[in-house]
């Protein structure tokens, strides 16, 4: 079965130090990983995906196959990074669907 | 502008009662999906529909109906709600996208309590 893993509920951490959020996946063929982010009265809302490489916000994160993980990293956390954070996975197939994990409260202290 | 809208935003009724949460966009996307969130447990998928025939149960379809009325509008229904039911609704859409890569929008979501 697919299963998305964040094993921290919270995080918290002082603005200007690096930022690492957990993901791990169980998926026995390729998927496909994001990471959505909820900042507080917003909507959720995509961050990123594996498959588009790219930085947002300075936030980058590596599919890793062999460690089925897809850790999110920023070397210099900021206040308004204070959300909560959800890694998901889409089995890469037209018919599927996207399963979340349980989420990661990131709290920056100033 | 373009986007996904869902009503009530927040309802409070009983055990038992019959309640529908409805869901409506903007973005001509095909497929909708009805997600609940509880602490500590993320978001879990409930139903989701990739076109106006087609209706998928997710993890969690016990106790839940759905309907699919139009392109644009995806209702879920509860028919009996029970207060474990108490949590907070999120309707989401996407597209296929290239390679199937679709993002999903999310509504502002539909915060129920069932006393």
């Amino acid at each position: 079965a697919q299963r998305v893993t964040q094993p921290e509920k919270l995080l918290s951490v002082f603005k200007g130090a690096p930022v690492e959020l957990k993901c791990n996946y169980s998926y026995s063929g390729s998927p496909e990983l994001f990471w959505y982010v909820q900042y507080s009265r917003q909507r959720l809302q995509l961050l990123l995906r594996h498959i588009s490489r790219e930085s947002i916000k300075g936030f980058t994160a590596d599919l890793n196959k062999g460690e089925t993980s897809f850790h999110l990293k920023k070397p210099f956390a900021q206040e308004e990074d204070s959300a909560m954070y959800y890694c998901a996975l889409r089995p890469y197939s037209s018919a599927s669907k996207i399963i979340f994990g349980s989420g990661t409260r990131l709290s920056i202290r100033p | 502008d373009a986007d996904v809208t869902q009503t009530p935003r927040n309802r409070i009724t009983k055990t038992g009662k019959r309640i529908m949460l409805e869901c409506s966009q903007t973005k001509g996307h095909d497929r909708m999906y009805w997600y609940r969130q509880d602490p500590g447990l993320g978001l879990r998928l409930i139903y989701y529909s990739f076109d106006v025939k087609d209706i998928n149960k997710g993890e969690i379809s016990d106790g839940y109906s759905v309907s699919r009325q139009a392109q644009a509008k995806f209702s879920l229904s509860l028919e009996s709600a029970i207060p474990n039911q108490t949590a907070l609704y999120f309707c989401a859409t996407s597209d296929l996208g290239q390679g199937g890569a679709g993002e999903l929008f999310f509504g502002e979501g539909s915060r129920l309590t069932v006393l």
